[in-house]
């Protein structure tokens, strides 16, 4: 079974700063998924990775294969990137094993 | 273009009483998960169907949980008899792997209260 490490767990920023967040796993994966979740809201995809480098307006993923690992950067940071960001893995066709999410706040 | 669709968003029910949590995925999609959130565990995948076959159902705690899908648009899970610990949200979520593998689409998730 894939373990899922995230780092770090809570992460309190000022807005416009640089957001990394970190994402390892065990198991050799066919694709690496970031999710967004929002207080008592539901789950959001924002990428689906299997190599390189994807970006999306201010987010950017990467992954390295080797070495089995993700990266999740926010660039310019606002109070409403403020939720969970967690990191899910899939091998195959099985359904995701997830992170335990990293809970960001992001303050004016 | 409707996204997966839950219901109920809410359920409040006493110990001992069967529960049934109902999932409507984008049409067009033929695999379906079933996950579960709690504070303790996060984030667990307890069954996932492909063209309306379960394909792993290890992730089901026990007997006491079931899951259907009677047909490819609409998929239920049942507990019976329902715990307090199967408090929970439960999230469904489908996908499609047609030209290789898709993001997952999740609903808005059933918040499960066992009192």
């Amino acid at each position: 079974k894939n373990e899922v490490e995230q780092s770090p767990q809570n992460l309190t920023a000022q807005e416009g700063e640089f957001i990394t967040i970190n994402c390892s796993y065990s198991v050799g994966i066919s694709a690496l998924h970031w999710l967004q979740q929002h207080p008592g809201g539901g789950i959001v995809s924002l990428f689906m990775l299997s190599s390189g480098k994807k970006k999306h307006g201010r987010l950017i993923a990467t992954i390295n294969i080797q070495e089995k690992h993700s990266s999740l950067h926010i660039t310019a940071s606002h109070p409403r990137d403020s939720a969970v960001y967690i990191c899910a893995v899939a091998g195959g066709a099985d359904g995701l094993t997830f992170g335990k999410g990293t809970h960001l706040i992001i303050q004016p | 273009d409707a996204g997966v669709i839950q219901s109920p968003r809410h359920e409040v029910t006493e110990m001992g009483q069967e529960v049934t949590l109902r999932c409507k995925p984008i049409s067009g999609h033929d695999y379906l998960f079933w996950y579960r959130q709690t504070m303790m565990r996060g984030l667990e995948l307890l069954i996932y169907f492909n063209n309306n076959v379960p394909i792993d159902d290890s992730g089901m705690p026990e007997d006491r949980f079931s899951a259907k899908m009677p047909n490819a648009s609409f998929s239920t899970l049942k507990i019976q008899p329902s715990e307090p610990r199967d408090s929970a949200v439960y999230f469904c979520a489908s996908t499609t792997r047609t030209g290789g593998p898709q993001p997952q689409h999740f609903g808005d998730g059933t918040r499960l209260s066992i009192l």
